[in-house]
Protein backbone atom coordinates (compact mmCIF):
# COMPACT_ATOMS: atom_id res chain seq x y z
CA UNK A 1 0.00 0.00 0.00
CA UNK A 2 1.24 3.32 -0.04
CA UNK A 3 3.27 5.28 2.26
CA UNK A 4 3.97 8.24 3.81
CA UNK A 5 6.49 9.68 6.15
CA UNK A 6 5.33 12.21 9.00
CA UNK A 7 7.90 14.74 10.59
CA UNK A 8 8.67 16.29 12.85
CA UNK A 9 7.85 12.82 15.51
CA UNK A 10 7.65 14.72 18.48
CA UNK A 11 7.11 19.08 18.65
CA UNK A 12 7.23 21.52 21.88
CA UNK A 13 6.35 24.96 21.35
CA UNK A 14 5.62 27.42 23.70
CA UNK A 15 1.24 28.82 23.80
CA UNK A 16 1.19 31.38 20.88
CA UNK A 17 4.02 29.72 18.61
CA UNK A 18 3.29 28.37 15.37
CA UNK A 19 3.45 24.35 14.93
CA UNK A 20 3.44 22.67 11.35
CA UNK A 21 3.66 18.95 10.52
CA UNK A 22 4.56 17.22 7.37
CA UNK A 23 4.09 14.32 5.28
CA UNK A 24 5.84 13.03 2.25
CA UNK A 25 4.89 10.61 -0.23
CA UNK A 26 7.26 9.02 -2.97
CA UNK A 27 4.28 8.21 -5.06
CA UNK A 28 1.42 10.68 -6.32
CA UNK A 29 -1.44 10.80 -3.82
CA UNK A 30 -5.48 10.57 -4.73
CA UNK A 31 -5.69 12.72 -1.62
CA UNK A 32 -5.03 12.86 1.62
CA UNK A 33 -6.76 12.95 5.50
CA UNK A 34 -5.83 14.80 8.67
CA UNK A 35 -6.82 13.90 12.13
CA UNK A 36 -6.16 14.77 15.66
CA UNK A 37 -5.73 12.46 18.39
CA UNK A 38 -5.64 14.07 21.87
CA UNK A 39 -4.40 11.95 24.66
CA UNK A 40 -6.08 8.81 25.94
CA UNK A 41 -8.44 9.33 23.12
CA UNK A 42 -9.19 8.50 19.55
CA UNK A 43 -8.53 9.87 16.51
CA UNK A 44 -10.60 12.69 15.22
CA UNK A 45 -11.10 13.67 11.45
CA UNK A 46 -9.85 16.75 10.72
CA UNK A 47 -10.13 17.69 6.70
CA UNK A 48 -9.67 16.15 3.35
CA UNK A 49 -7.28 17.67 0.39
CA UNK A 50 -8.21 15.92 -3.20
CA UNK A 51 -6.65 19.01 -5.37
CA UNK A 52 -3.11 19.78 -5.88
CA UNK A 53 -1.97 22.85 -4.46
CA UNK A 54 -5.48 23.03 -2.07
CA UNK A 55 -5.24 25.09 0.68
CA UNK A 56 -7.88 24.68 3.04
CA UNK A 57 -8.62 26.52 6.44
CA UNK A 58 -10.17 25.89 9.41
CA UNK A 59 -9.73 28.95 12.02
CA UNK A 60 -6.28 28.87 13.03
CA UNK A 61 -5.53 25.34 11.45
CA UNK A 62 -4.16 25.84 7.46
CA UNK A 63 -4.09 22.32 5.28
CA UNK A 64 -2.11 22.39 2.13
CA UNK A 65 -1.77 19.99 -0.49
CA UNK A 66 1.34 19.98 -2.76
CA UNK A 67 1.39 21.10 -6.66
CA UNK A 68 2.74 17.33 -7.46
CA UNK A 69 0.19 15.95 -4.89
CA UNK A 70 3.09 14.78 -2.77
CA UNK A 71 2.90 16.04 0.01
CA UNK A 72 0.83 17.82 2.78
CA UNK A 73 1.36 20.06 5.72
CA UNK A 74 -0.86 21.12 8.40
CA UNK A 75 0.40 24.55 10.22
CA UNK A 76 -0.88 25.83 13.61
CA UNK A 77 -1.10 29.44 13.64
CA UNK A 78 -0.95 30.77 17.33
CA UNK A 79 -0.95 27.40 19.26
CA UNK A 80 -3.28 27.17 22.28
CA UNK A 81 -3.22 23.98 25.14
CA UNK A 82 -6.10 22.78 23.81
CA UNK A 83 -4.37 21.79 20.52
CA UNK A 84 -2.15 19.37 22.52
CA UNK A 85 -2.19 15.82 20.78
CA UNK A 86 -1.01 13.63 17.80
CA UNK A 87 -1.67 14.90 14.19
CA UNK A 88 -1.62 11.76 11.60
CA UNK A 89 -2.06 12.45 7.91
CA UNK A 90 -3.76 9.44 5.70
CA UNK A 91 -3.71 8.39 2.47
CA UNK A 92 -6.47 6.64 0.61
CA UNK A 93 -5.75 2.85 -0.85
CA UNK A 94 -7.03 1.46 -3.74
CA UNK A 95 -10.19 0.23 -1.90
CA UNK A 96 -10.39 3.70 -0.16
CA UNK A 97 -8.83 1.72 3.25
CA UNK A 98 -6.36 4.34 4.85
CA UNK A 99 -2.88 4.36 5.44
CA UNK A 100 -1.73 6.46 8.39
CA UNK A 101 1.43 8.18 8.75
CA UNK A 102 3.28 7.91 11.94
CA UNK A 103 1.91 11.10 13.51
CA UNK A 104 3.16 14.34 15.06
CA UNK A 105 2.91 14.68 18.67
CA UNK A 106 1.74 18.23 20.13
CA UNK A 107 2.93 19.48 23.32
CA UNK A 108 2.23 22.86 24.27
CA UNK A 109 3.76 24.51 26.86
CA UNK A 110 2.01 27.00 28.89
CA UNK B 1 -26.34 8.74 19.93
CA UNK B 2 -25.02 8.15 16.52
CA UNK B 3 -21.59 6.61 15.81
CA UNK B 4 -19.16 4.05 16.37
CA UNK B 5 -19.41 1.56 19.76
CA UNK B 6 -16.98 -0.49 20.77
CA UNK B 7 -16.55 -3.19 23.27
CA UNK B 8 -15.50 -3.84 25.59
CA UNK B 9 -13.29 -0.65 26.57
CA UNK B 10 -10.95 -2.94 28.63
CA UNK B 11 -9.70 -6.41 28.22
CA UNK B 12 -6.93 -8.96 29.67
CA UNK B 13 -6.20 -12.18 27.96
CA UNK B 14 -4.04 -14.98 29.11
CA UNK B 15 -1.22 -15.93 26.57
CA UNK B 16 -3.92 -18.15 24.30
CA UNK B 17 -6.84 -17.20 25.23
CA UNK B 18 -9.13 -16.16 22.26
CA UNK B 19 -12.06 -13.35 22.25
CA UNK B 20 -14.17 -11.43 20.18
CA UNK B 21 -14.00 -7.36 20.31
CA UNK B 22 -17.13 -5.82 19.05
CA UNK B 23 -17.52 -2.86 16.74
CA UNK B 24 -21.35 -1.45 15.40
CA UNK B 25 -21.88 1.56 13.37
CA UNK B 26 -25.42 3.22 13.37
CA UNK B 27 -24.61 5.25 10.51
CA UNK B 28 -25.31 3.02 7.41
CA UNK B 29 -21.38 3.11 6.99
CA UNK B 30 -20.01 1.04 4.02
CA UNK B 31 -16.49 0.87 5.13
CA UNK B 32 -15.34 0.09 8.24
CA UNK B 33 -11.81 -0.86 9.30
CA UNK B 34 -9.94 -2.31 12.36
CA UNK B 35 -6.55 -0.59 13.21
CA UNK B 36 -3.94 -1.10 16.25
CA UNK B 37 -2.00 1.68 18.01
CA UNK B 38 1.00 0.77 19.63
CA UNK B 39 3.41 3.43 21.64
CA UNK B 40 5.31 4.99 18.61
CA UNK B 41 4.08 3.33 15.38
CA UNK B 42 0.82 5.05 14.72
CA UNK B 43 -2.26 3.12 13.40
CA UNK B 44 -1.53 0.15 11.45
CA UNK B 45 -4.54 -1.62 9.30
CA UNK B 46 -5.56 -4.99 10.80
CA UNK B 47 -8.52 -5.76 8.23
CA UNK B 48 -10.98 -3.92 6.49
CA UNK B 49 -14.65 -3.95 4.44
CA UNK B 50 -16.29 -1.92 1.68
CA UNK B 51 -19.79 -3.80 2.46
CA UNK B 52 -21.22 -6.31 4.02
CA UNK B 53 -19.87 -9.90 2.90
CA UNK B 54 -16.67 -7.91 1.95
CA UNK B 55 -13.48 -8.34 4.01
CA UNK B 56 -9.71 -7.80 3.06
CA UNK B 57 -6.68 -7.74 4.67
CA UNK B 58 -4.37 -4.73 6.00
CA UNK B 59 -1.41 -4.20 6.79
CA UNK B 60 -0.64 -6.78 10.02
CA UNK B 61 -3.62 -9.48 9.85
CA UNK B 62 -1.86 -12.14 11.43
CA UNK B 63 -3.37 -13.67 14.28
CA UNK B 64 -6.53 -11.86 13.40
CA UNK B 65 -10.28 -12.99 11.67
CA UNK B 66 -12.92 -10.42 10.49
CA UNK B 67 -16.36 -11.26 9.09
CA UNK B 68 -19.23 -8.81 8.05
CA UNK B 69 -22.38 -10.35 7.60
CA UNK B 70 -24.58 -6.96 8.73
CA UNK B 71 -23.64 -3.31 7.16
CA UNK B 72 -23.51 -2.57 11.44
CA UNK B 73 -21.25 -4.93 12.75
CA UNK B 74 -17.47 -5.70 12.27
CA UNK B 75 -15.88 -8.16 15.11
CA UNK B 76 -12.55 -8.67 15.10
CA UNK B 77 -11.29 -12.39 16.84
CA UNK B 78 -8.27 -13.29 18.45
CA UNK B 79 -7.66 -16.71 17.46
CA UNK B 80 -5.24 -17.60 20.11
CA UNK B 81 -3.74 -14.10 21.90
CA UNK B 82 0.13 -13.65 22.37
CA UNK B 83 1.80 -10.33 24.39
CA UNK B 84 2.23 -9.44 21.08
CA UNK B 85 -1.24 -8.57 20.75
CA UNK B 86 -1.26 -6.03 23.41
CA UNK B 87 -2.59 -2.54 22.16
CA UNK B 88 -5.38 -0.56 21.77
CA UNK B 89 -7.75 -1.35 18.96
CA UNK B 90 -9.93 1.04 17.03
CA UNK B 91 -12.39 0.34 14.75
CA UNK B 92 -13.68 3.16 12.00
CA UNK B 93 -16.34 3.74 9.65
CA UNK B 94 -17.19 5.50 6.91
CA UNK B 95 -19.84 6.69 4.57
CA UNK B 96 -17.32 6.92 1.37
CA UNK B 97 -14.19 7.54 2.08
CA UNK B 98 -12.41 9.86 -0.59
CA UNK B 99 -15.13 12.21 -0.45
CA UNK B 100 -15.48 15.18 1.99
CA UNK B 101 -16.31 12.24 4.45
CA UNK B 102 -13.48 10.78 7.30
CA UNK B 103 -13.76 7.98 9.40
CA UNK B 104 -15.63 8.23 12.24
CA UNK B 105 -13.66 6.10 14.92
CA UNK B 106 -14.67 4.07 17.88
CA UNK B 107 -13.55 5.31 21.12
CA UNK B 108 -11.10 2.35 21.36
CA UNK B 109 -10.64 -1.65 23.63
CA UNK B 110 -7.27 -1.64 25.78
CA UNK B 111 -6.08 -5.14 25.51
CA UNK B 112 -3.01 -6.16 27.41
CA UNK B 113 -2.41 -10.11 26.95
CA UNK B 114 -0.35 -11.58 29.88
Amino acid sequence: GQQVMQIPQYQHVQEGEDFTTYCNSSTTLSNIQWYKQRPGGHPVFLIQLVKSGEVKKQKRLTFQFGEAKKNSSLHITATQTTDVGTYFCAVSGSARQLTFGSGTQLTVLP
Amino acid sequence: NAGVTQTPKFQVLKTGQSMTLQCAQDMNHEYMSWYRQDPGMGLRLIHYSVGAGITDQGEVPNGYNVSRSTTEDFPLRLLSAAPSQTSVYFCASSYHPGTEYGYTFGSGTRLTVV
